[in-house]
């Protein structure tokens, strides 16, 4: 079935340690891939997203992402961690190429952050 | 920077109740998008919207939904009789044409049916 998967539910990391938040998808053809952070209370504010091109994504703070077609992989990384990235992460597809196609979300990997 | 806005921020309804959701889109975005939030679940797609109609619609968007653009500014998701299990946190998001679909959400619309 085609699908989202992010595996951790749950991930905890001390304050300057690097993050990795794991983000499969299973559809037959490379569809449009991002990375959305939920904090408390908040709306969704996108992160980063990846359409074609470099793998390696640049997003907003501090925030990268490497698309690797032969994993089915979208992870999102941060090479050091502040308090405030705790949050919840959703990484999302667009499943096929479609003016104003729909979002399909993977359930979401909440950090919490250890000082 | 532009941003999509919605009201209210917190909705209580009793179950059989209509409720109308309220979304600001971006300005000079033509798609727009709903979706809910069920409390400890993903983020899942209700309707898709363009060019004044419906583009496409999940199962969970039955008859007692419906949206509409009554403006050039607003755009609304309507529940015509709630029911306990539409208890969830409602996003407004919109995009732009050329832009791979990428989306903006409002804050969303806690709404909870009692």
């Amino acid at each position: 079935a085609q699908s989202v998967t992010q595996p951790d539910i749950h991930i905890t990391v001390s304050e300057g340690a690097s993050l990795e938040l794991r983000c499969n998808y299973s559809y037959g053809a490379t569809p449009y891939l991002f990375w959305y952070v939920q904090s408390p209370g908040q709306g969704l504010q996108l992160l980063l997203k990846y359409f074609s091109g470099d793998t390696l994504v640049q997003g907003i703070k501090g925030f990268e992402a490497e698309f690797k077609r032969s994993q089915s992989s979208f992870n999102l990384r941060k090479p050091s961690v502040h308090w405030s990235d705790a949050a919840e992460y959703f990484c999302a597809v667009v499943p096929f190429f479609n003016q104003g196609g729909k979002l399909i979300f993977g359930q979401g990997t909440e950090l919490s952050v250890k000082p | 920077e532009p941003e999509v806005t919605q009201t209210p921020s917190h909705q209580v309804t009793q179950m059989g109740q209509e409720v109308i959701l309220r979304c600001v889109p971006i300005s000079n975005h033509l798609y727009f998008y709903w979706y809910r939030q069920i409390l400890g679940q993903k983020v899942e797609f209700l309707v898709s919207f363009y060019n004044n109609e419906i583009s496409e619609k999940s199962e969970i968007f039955d008859d007692q939904f419906s949206v509409e653009r009554p403006d050039g500014s607003n755009f609304t998701l309507k529940i015509r009789s709630t029911k306990l299990e539409d208890s969830a946190m409602y996003f407004c998001a919109s995009s732009e044409p050329g832009t791979g679909n990428e989306q903006y959400f409002g804050p969303g619309t806690r709404l909870t049916v009692t």
